[in-house]
């Protein structure tokens, strides 16, 4: 059971930079979610997708793009890096807003 | 933000002893949820509980939810060294597709 997997696990990207991070679960959930934790912030929501072919915003969406690809993926992209991006990127998913969400063992990404 | 917030931000106690945690939430809710984050790890969910609910035990875990005061508690009993985690509440909202997160609280347990 492989639940969710974030690729990649680290990353250092320069100031300018863009990359993808992709997340895809097996376990057939409607809503995905994109959190960043940094410490003393917890987790907070970028963007989530409650179902195939939707994406909406969350409470930091600024500088970042998302892509819910199919049932299984939601990608996430950032188009030019910025050193206040550093941060633990996790991916999550559940059936809906109001059950249990599994997540990603997350990508450690620093922005230099 | 609509981010709840822990209370206490850390904690350390002897194994054995009980530890609480509090979470207090700004918006109506369905459900409130509680995870565990071991260090450098993904969070793990522990336990939901439904708005209509007041108390939900699982094994050594209690979690208490006031709607009125927009409050949650959770209590680990006997605590082992193993339960030493980030501990986080979570908020469902109606009609709502998304889960937010408070800020954490730090437990550490002595052996």
């Amino acid at each position: 059971n492989a639940g969710v997997t974030q690729t990649p696990k680290f990353q250092v990207l320069k100031t300018g930079q863009s990359m993808t991070l992709q997340c895809a679960q097996d376990m057939n959930h409607n809503s995905m979610y994109w959190y960043r934790q940094d410490p003393g912030m917890g987790l907070r929501l970028i963007y989530y997708s409650a179902s195939e072919g939707t994406t909406d915003k969350g409470e930091v969406p600024n500088g970042y793009n998302v892509s819910r690809l199919n049932k299984r993926e939601f990608s996430l992209r950032l188009e030019s890096a910025a050193p206040s991006q550093t941060s633990v990127y996790f991916c999550a998913s559940s059936n809906s807003g109001n059950t249990e969400a599994f997540f990603g063992q997350g990508t450690r990404l620093t922005v230099v | 933000s609509q981010q709840g917030e822990e209370d206490p931000q850390a904690l350390s106690i002897q194994e054995g002893e009980n530890a609480t945690m509090n979470c207090s939430y700004k918006t109506s809710i369905n459900n409130l949820q509680w995870y565990r984050q071991n260090s450098g790890r993904g969070l793990v969910h522990l336990i939901l509980i439904r708005s209509n609910e007041r108390e939900k035990h699982s094994g050594r875990l209690r979690v208490t939810l006031d709607t009125s005061k927009k409050s949650s508690s959770l209590l680990i009993t006997a605590s082992r060294a193993a339960d030493t985690a980030s501990y986080f509440c979570a908020t469902g909202s109606w009609g709502a597709n998304n889960l937010f997160f408070g800020t954490g609280t730090r437990l550490t347990v002595i052996p």
